[in-house]
């Protein structure tokens, strides 16, 4: 299939700041995204999701912006904390019910 | 929460043997499971799609023979990599919708770590 990308591989950030990672993806049927967050050695946890027909999502301390002209996703974490720090990654629907997922992003959290 | 549990964890096995590995779903039915593999700092790349009660959907370039899965029941996915190679060493990770997730979002399981010596 064709591929989601992420612009930075690794993201240092300091503790109370915010985040923004991001999410590059090339195909143009996708309809609906997940950011996802994976500690070490676990399975990815669900953070939030939009659909294409939105261009932004709120949640708790989390916003996820959606840029359908150039195909860019972005996941903000408000106030970062050291729990923050995991690998992030985005994830497109875009035939039946597969995911598939993007390079990742790990964020440091620097206490 | 709803929880997908896999077993075992973490598992050691020497070249040309099998490993079975079982992704379960508690406390709720899925007639649809995915397993995923990911390599050390890279991403998940999904390999097939799991359907209870009939074949599992492998994604190209998947070997079907290589990694066999069955979906017996509404709550039990397993994939066995058969005649295992250093090179099939990786992190396994199984995923279900599970009730109440969002409509296209699911649940993914804790993952096996399988090193083939």
């Amino acid at each position: 299939g064709e591929s989601v990308g992420l612009h930075l591989p690794t993201l240092s950030v300091q503790e109370g700041d915010n985040s923004i990672i991001n999410c590059a993806y090339s195909n143009s049927a996708s309809d609906y995204f997940i950011w996802y967050k994976q500690e070490s050695g676990k399975g990815p946890q669900f953070i939030i999701d939009i659909r294409s027909n939105m261009d932004k999502r709120q949640g708790q301390r989390v916003t996820v912006l959606l840029n359908k002209t150039v195909k860019h996703l972005s996941l903000q974490i408000a106030a970062t904390q050291p729990g923050d720090s995991a690998v992030y990654f985005c994830a497109e629907k875009y035939t039946g019910n597969q995911f598939y997922f993007g390079t990742g992003t790990s964020l440091t959290v620097i206490p | 929460g709803a929880v997908v549990s896999q077993h075992p964890s973490w598992v050691i096995c020497k070249s040309g043997t099998s490993v079975k590995i079982e992704c379960r779903s508690l406390d709720f039915q899925a007639t649809t499971m995915f397993w995923y593999r990911q390599f050390p700092k890279q991403s998940l790349m999904l390999m097939a799609t799991s359907n209870e009660g009939s074949k599992a959907t492998y994604e190209q370039g998947v070997e079907k023979d290589k990694f066999l899965i069955n979906h017996a029941s509404l709550t039990l996915s397993t994939l066995t990599v058969t005649s295992a190679h250093p090179e099939d060493s990786s992190f396994y990770i199984c995923s279900a919708r599970a009730p109440g997730d969002r409509v296209y979002g699911y649940t993914f399981g804790s993952g096996t770590r399988l090193t083939v010596v």
